[in-house]
Order: C-alpha cells, then structure tokens, then sequence
C-alpha cells in the first residue's frame, strides 16, 4: 500500500526544546516538502529537496531543519529558535518537483503544541 | 512567482456544477497549473493539473484559456462531501509555488 506516513499524529512538546517530525514515501518519488498550515491560512512552505542529500530553503525556514539522506525519509527537526512552533505541520511528496508531474501527494499532518 | 488569486468563499447547492476560477496574470511559459482541495485537519489532495486548452479526469474538469492568464475548476453535480477548501497552483517548481487561502466552497442541501 503506497503512500505517505507521518508520525505521530499529535505531539505536545514544551517550549524551548528541540523537536522532529517524521515523514516518510513509499511512492519513488524523486521530491519531498514541508508545509506549514495556521488556523484559517493556507500552506506555507518551510523545506524542499528535490533529491536526496539537496533540499532548499521556503518562505518560512528560520528556526527549522531538515535532512534527506534517504530517497523515502525527510525528516524536520523544529528548533526552540522557532519563536512560534504550535502549528499544523503536513509533509508532501512528488515524482518531480518540475515539470508536468509536480503535482504534490500529502501526508496526514502531524498537529504540534508547544506547552 | 506567478501570483494567484481566488474568491475567498463560494456558496452552491447540491447537484450543481460549481466553477471556481484561478487569475494568475504573470504565469510563466513553462508553468503548470495545478487544484488541490483540502478538508479540515487533512492534508490537500490532488485534482487535476493541466498546461494548455481542457483536461478533464473523473472528479473534475480544467478550463484555460488561450493566454493561460486564468484558468477554472469545474465540479459537477457537487454534494455535500465536496464541501473543502480549493487551492489554485501556478509553478513549473513546485518548490516555488505558493498555496495561497484558497477558496472555500460551501455546499448547501
């Protein structure tokens, strides 16, 4: 069964620590993403890697990492630098980030609360 | 980045064809046009994604025009299900696209 995983679905987490958030493709494809969602907005866009070992910056990076050593794991690492973590955080994955089949298939989110 | 606008909101009833219409006047040559719809505390799911004139799969239909500085999603004979939140994508990276606030369509009985 393809697809794309995301764990946990709830994390509670206390101000100032370090937290990371798992996702991971079954689906081969070449890019993955890191999107952010507030209540009532859209998506923003944190990372991408369109390969494996290269991922580039979004619009709202600071205070977040992340790492793409396997093709199938794109894991993203919350800093206690981000100054307002609690968020709604979705993972995504294409064939390729360009091109006629960017087209995006979504995990089911992890919802984080910093206490 | 091609800049996106959406209504905010629509309203429509059950069993009719709701359109809901994406202007993007600064696409690019080699930019696509993809519509996602999200429900609350999911993640989007895809649409359908189109380049040029009509595409259509089974959920839906894509209309762009000949400039391609607009296009339209076509949903026909919507339910109540259909009731979600419709982004309009315009990028040939998807890196580089923006998601926007979408349009929320509201499916009344």
């Amino acid at each position: 069964d393809g697809g794309i995983t995301q764990s946990p679905k709830y994390l509670f987490r206390k101000e100032g620590q370090n937290v990371t958030l798992s996702c991971e493709q079954n689906l081969n494809h070449d890019a993955m993403y890191w999107y952010r969602q507030d209540p009532g907005q859209g998506l923003r866009l944190i990372y991408y890697s369109q390969i494996v070992n290269d991922f580039q910056k979004g619009d709202i990076a600071e205070g977040y990492s992340v790492s793409r050593e396997k093709k199938e794991s794109f894991p993203l690492t919350v800093t206690s630098a981000q100054k307002n973590p609690t968020a709604f955080y979705l993972c995504a994955s294409s064939i390729y980030a360009s091109g006629g089949h960017n087209e995006q298939f979504f995990g089911p989110g992890t919802r984080l609360t910093v206490l | 980045l091609a800049k996106t606008t959406q209504p905010i909101s629509m309203d429509s009833y059950e069993g009719q064809e709701v359109n809901i219409t994406c202007s993007h006047n600064n696409i690019a040559t080699n930019d696509y046009i993809t519509w996602y719809q999200q429900f609350p505390s999911q993640g989007p799911r895809f649409i359908i994604q189109g380049y040029k004139t009509k595409v259509t799969n089974e959920v839906a239909s894509l209309f762009i025009p000949a400039d391609r500085k607009s296009s339209t999603l076509s949903l026909p004979r919507v339910s109540l299900s259909d009731t979600a939140v419709y982004y309009c994508l315009v990028a040939f990276n998807a890196g580089k696209s923006t998601f926007g606030d979408g349009t929320t369509l509201t499916v009344k009985p």
